[in-house]
Order: structure tokens, then sequence, then C-alpha cells
């Protein structure tokens, strides 16, 4: 059975940076697109960026080009997350998600959700 | 990036009611190599995270109950829920995955017992 599972809470200053883990279980790490999504509260989704690990380098949407940074560890089939200089609209639930078919779209397994907090 | 706008943002139905879901996307997500169109519906509970309904616009995800259906091709789509249940409750989104990133979202849809 495949399972996603992220770590903790986070409350961070503006700023600062924060690092978000997604470790997967039950399915063959290498070889399919793990996406992070978020979802400020009370609003929708957002496509932050992906890794297909088999493939290597990362893929960010525009808007978080040279703030974040997604990397997979194979060795213990983790992928992580790190969203750098926080400001407050950062607050929001970090979603890591995995696509079916090594596809970044039509994610079949998420994780249970990251809250990172922004706050001075 | 490929704009997805959704309609409407909210929808009341009866219990039993036909609920219908539309989106939009600003260009084509069908590939016309293979004749897929790289279009995904979630559904999203509170304090849960989504779950996937259908991909490839039409293609239902084992599990999901066939009173959910997917329809559409090229730029503009549709969720439809043949028969409400109570626990369809929730907020609909609509995802395109073609070509280079970003996949973007739908901005929603939240769908409400009449």
């Amino acid at each position: 059975q495949v399972q996603l599972v992220q770590s903790g809470a986070e409350v961070k200053k503006p700023g600062s940076s924060v690092k978000v883990s997604c470790k997967t279980s039950g399915g063959t790490f290498n070889n399919y697109a793990i996406s992070w999504v978020r979802q400020a509260p009370g609003q929708g989704l957002e496509w932050m960026g992906g890794i297909i690990p088999i493939f290597g380098p990362a893929e960010y949407a525009q808007k978080f080009q040279g703030r974040v940074t997604i990397i997979a560890d194979e060795s213990t089939s983790t992928a992580y997350l790190e969203l750098s200089n926080l400001r407050s609209e950062d607050t929001a639930m970090y979603y890591c998600a995995r696509g079916r078919s090594g596809s970044f779209g039509s994610a079949d397994y998420w994780g249970q959700g990251t809250l990172v907090t922004v706050s001075s | 990036d490929i704009v997805m706008t959704q309609s409407p943002d909210s929808l009341p139905v009866s219990l039993g009611g036909r609920a219908t879901i539309n989106c939009k996307s600003s260009q084509t997500v069908l590939y016309s190599s293979n004749n897929k169109n790289y279009l995904a519906w979630y559904q999203q509970k509170p304090g849960q995270p989504p779950k996937l309904l259908i991909y490839e616009a039409s293609i239902r995800e084992s599990g999901v109950p066939d009173r959910f259906s997917g329809s559409g091709s090229g730029t503009d789509f549709t969720l439809t829920i043949s028969s409400l249940q109570a626990e369809d409750v929730a907020v609909y989104y609509c995802q395109q995955y073609y070509g280079s990133p970003p996949y973007t979202f739908g901005q929603g849809t939240k769908l409400e017992i009449k």
C-alpha cells in the first residue's frame, strides 16, 4: 500500500527558510513524479514544482523560481521541499503528491499535509 | 501559463440531483499524438488532502463511484455527479498537466446541498 508521510508543522520567522519532507513507502520511488502543492488558508490549490527521481532535476513553477528547491533522496525514498526567504503569504498547508504513471498531474496518492506558518 | 477557469464557484444541488461542474482551459490540453486530454478532477473535503476522481478527462480512478463522470476535450471539460449523495459535499478542482509546468488548478467549485 502506497503511503506518503510528511514532516510536522512548522512556525517560521519572515526571511527564514523551511524544509518539509515526504517519505514514501509501498511503491517504486524512482519512477514516479512527486509534486508539491500548497493551499493557503481558505484558498485553492497551487502547484509549486516536482521531481521524478529517475530523471533528475526538479521542475518549478516560475512564480517560485529562485526560492524553492525540491530534491529526492533515493536511499530513503524521501522527497524534500525547501522554501527560502519566507513571507507571511507563504503561510499554507503544503502537500506532496505522487503522480500516476510518471506524470506530474493526476496525483493518486497524497501526503497528509504540513502546515507552515510564517509569523514574526 | 495555462489558466484554468471553473464554473460555477458555488453549486447548490438537491440530494439525488445532478451536479455539473465546468472547467475551461486557456489553451488546449489535448495531446494530438496520442489523443489524450491531460486533465484531472479532484475532490477535497475539509481538513483532508485532495482525492483524485478522474484523469485524462474521462477515466475514473479505481474505487471512485460510477455516479462521477468526466467529459470534454481540448479546452472544455465537465465533471458530472449523476445523483448527489450527502458525502459528495466538497470542493472540486480541475487540474491540467499538459506540456511544461506549471500544472495549474482551477479555482475550485464548492458543492453543497440545496
